[in-house]
């Protein structure tokens, strides 16, 4: 059972230079999201879609963009990247439904340096 | 916006029960959620609350209630690997356009000792 799948799982980037994190699900999900987790500020919504063809912005959407052409996938990109975009990220899909939960891939780990 | 407030840090007996509380201040409520977090690892779902009251899986359980803006989750018979972060989460609706999404508090990391 694969669910959500992340790639790549680390990275280490220059500032300045770009690159795009792909999410992977195979549950059928309509919500997809993304998230930052950093030391003592927990997982911060950055985008999300409720739908293929569909984005907007969570808590923290600065410097980053994210597409969802394809139902089962959502990418994430940074266009310039800071080293303040240093953290580890991850995605989720589903809680569409009430009693519903949402499921984590295994995360990307980024530093940009 | 969203309030949400846990523990920094527990440290609990092996064998023992704890107790980790969460606080929340939010509009548009949609249910209380409790995941599990090991190092490196990602988060994995342990415990859903929507209604007021007790929600039991096994040594796992959860309470909320909402007109206190209150939710806490109960661990018996703890065991070394339960050693974790806990991280309590609220699921909010969007009046608009009816969007679910998850904000999170900064989570509790239990340390489980012999």
């Amino acid at each position: 059972n694969a669910g959500v799948t992340q790639t790549p799982k680390f990275r280490v980037l220059k500032t300045g230079q770009s690159m795009t994190l792909l999410c992977a699900q195979d549950m059928n999900h309509e919500y997809m999201y993304w998230y930052r987790q950093d030391p003592g500020m927990g997982l911060r919504l950055i985008h999300y879609s409720v739908g293929e063809g569909t984005t907007a912005k969570g808590e923290v959407p600065d410097g980053y963009n994210v597409s969802r052409l394809k139902k089962q996938n959502f990418l994430l990109g940074l266009e310039s990247a800071a080293p303040s975009q240093t953290s580890v990220y991850f995605c989720a899909s589903g809680l569409e439904k009430q009693n519903t939960e949402a499921f984590f891939g295994q995360g990307t780990r980024l530093t940009v340096v | 916006g969203q309030n949400i407030d846990q523990p920094t840090e527990m440290t609990a007996t092996e064998g023992a029960i704890v107790q980790i509380n969460c606080t929340y201040q939010t509009s548009g409520f949609n249910g209380l959620f409790w995941y599990q977090q090991h190092a490196g690892e990602a988060p994995t779902f342990l415990s859903y609350n929507v209604l007021d009251g007790l929600e039991e899986k096994g040594r796992f359980s959860s309470f909320l209630s909402r007109s206190k803006g209150y939710s806490y989750l109960l661990l018996k018979e703890l065991q070394m690997k339960d050693s974790a972060s806990y991280l309590c989460a609220v699921r909010r609706t969007f009046f608009q356009t009816g969007a679910n999404n998850l904000f999170f508090g900064t989570g509790t990391r239990l340390t489980v000792i012999p």
